[in-house]
């Protein structure tokens, strides 16, 4: 069955450090993958994604994600985190048929 | 205004009545979804559609019911809701192969 873990629930980072959020997927072919950003009381809004070619990924807000085919890992990184950053973050998978599967979430905290 | 939108954004009913989520979007996209958000559990697929006229099943489609006449509408039915569809529903919409965008969500509180 196809699936995608976020293993981190909740991270706390300092504000300025450096962020990374895992996501490993499980699919039977490689998956386009997604990172979408959810701040509260909001929809999700698509930081990244990631379809073929270059396996590191340029976003929006200054984020970037690796996709590496031998760990089935797609993790989100940003060098210096601004406490703006503080949302839910969603890794999500998606094949044919354009149905995605979504991890359970991480929560930022950012502390000043 | 160009985009996705759901409408009620907060709604609360009671036990065995019907209602009724609406989604909408602008942008011409062929495909449309239904996800639930519950704590613990990420976005779940509850229906998606591919074109008008044309619906399947996702993850969790018990106890509702979806239909698109319309290219641009997409409604999310709950026949009889219970307490366990208190949740926050969010529409999103798509082109082939393409990144999803997402609507506001809807919160509903089944009581």
């Amino acid at each position: 069955a196809q699936s995608v873990t976020q293993p981190d629930i909740h991270i706390t980072v300092s504000e300025g450090a450096s962020l990374e959020l895992r996501c490993n997927y499980s699919y039977g072919a490689t998956p386009y993958l997604f990172w979408y950003v959810q701040s509260p009381g909001q929809g999700l809004q698509l930081l990244l994604k990631y379809f073929s070619g270059d396996t590191l990924v340029q976003g929006i807000k200054g984020f970037e994600a690796e996709f590496k085919r031998s760990q089935s890992s797609f993790n989100l990184r940003k060098p210096s985190v601004h406490w703006s950053d503080a949302a839910e973050y969603f890794c999500a998978a998606g094949g044919g048929g354009n149905k995605l599967t979504f991890g359970t979430g991480t929560q930022l905290k950012v502390e000043l | 205004d160009a985009g996705i939108t759901q409408s009620p954004r907060y709604k609360i009913t009671e036990t065995g009545r019907q209602v009724t989520l609406m989604c909408h979007q602008t942008w011409s996209h062929s495909y449309m979804f239904w996800y639930r958000q519950d704590l613990g559990h990420g976005l779940r697929l509850i229906y998606y559609s591919a074109a008008a006229d044309i619906t399947d099943k996702g993850e969790v489609p018990d106890g509702y019911v979806v239909s698109r006449s319309k290219t641009e509408n997409f409604p999310l039915t709950l026949e009889s809701a219970t307490r366990s569809q208190t949740s926050v529903y969010f529409c999103a919409s798509s082109e082939p192969g393409y990144e999803q965008y997402f609507g506001p969500g809807t919160r509903l509180t089944v009581t």
